[in-house]
């Protein structure tokens, strides 16, 4: 099955710096990447996606890259601010497999003002 | 963004009692998945649930686990009888499956604790 592996576990970045966030996965067949972010106690909430037919997509200060012939891919937060202070979490899946999420371990992000 | 709710948001149980937890999505969707994240841990994918039955689960959904959609709305997964292990947030999340379909949203989460 999916395996998907995220680094760093813990990231802390001044604020107006940029952050990056790594992962990578196993199954050749996963077509469907989703970012999410989760604060303290609540829902992960999905803050940019990208497809495998796709190698960057952007939204505002977040972007996120994607090499398949690699098996892995990436968050870009630009001009930090403390409300980026989150648990972010990778995924992956593909449409073959009823789309279940296999998710990264989760980076715990802290913007210092 | 669809909306989801959840409840209750926290249960509170003795090992080896029943739960039921539910999910209500806003409006007519037809995937429907459950996940479970253990207190500082990633999330974990449970089982997903097409079209009134289970397509996919995970080693984790052994037969303690049950899920069903009982009146074409709610969304419930049970467990049987629980163990401490079991003590978790469980999201249940939807999937739209139109402009985006592979897009899950997730729902605020029922808080378990096993005694």
């Amino acid at each position: 099955g999916e395996n998907v592996e995220q680094h760093p576990s813990t990231l802390s970045v001044q604020e107006g710096d940029s952050a990056v966030i790594k992962c990578t996965y196993s199954d050749s067949a996963s077509n469907y990447f989703p970012w999410y972010k989760q604060e303290l106690g609540k829902r992960p909430q999905l803050i940019i996606d990208i497809r495998s037919n796709v190698g960057e997509k952007k939204d505002q200060r977040i972007a996120v890259t994607l090499n398949k012939t690699a098996k892995h891919f990436s968050l870009h937060i630009t001009e930090t601010q403390p409300e980026d202070s989150a648990v972010y979490f990778c995924a992956a899946s593909s449409t073959d497999s009823w789309g279940k999420l296999q998710f990264g371990a989760g980076t715990q992000v802290v913007v210092t003002p | 963004e669809p909306e989801v709710t959840q409840t209750p948001s926290h249960q509170v149980t003795q090992m080896g009692q029943e739960v039921i937890l539910r999910c209500v999505p806003i409006s007519n969707h037809l995937y429907f998945y459950w996940y479970r994240q253990i207190l500082g841990q990633k999330v974990e994918f449970l089982v997903s649930f097409y079209n009134n039955e289970i397509s996919e689960k995970s080693e984790i959904f052994d037969d303690q686990f049950s899920v069903e959609r009982p009146d074409g709305s709610n969304f419930t997964l049970k467990i049987r009888s629980t163990k401490l292990e079991d003590s978790a947030m469980y999201f249940c999340a939807i999937r739209t499956g139109t402009s985006k379909p592979d897009t899950q949203y997730f729902g605020p989460g029922t808080r378990l604790t096993v005694l």
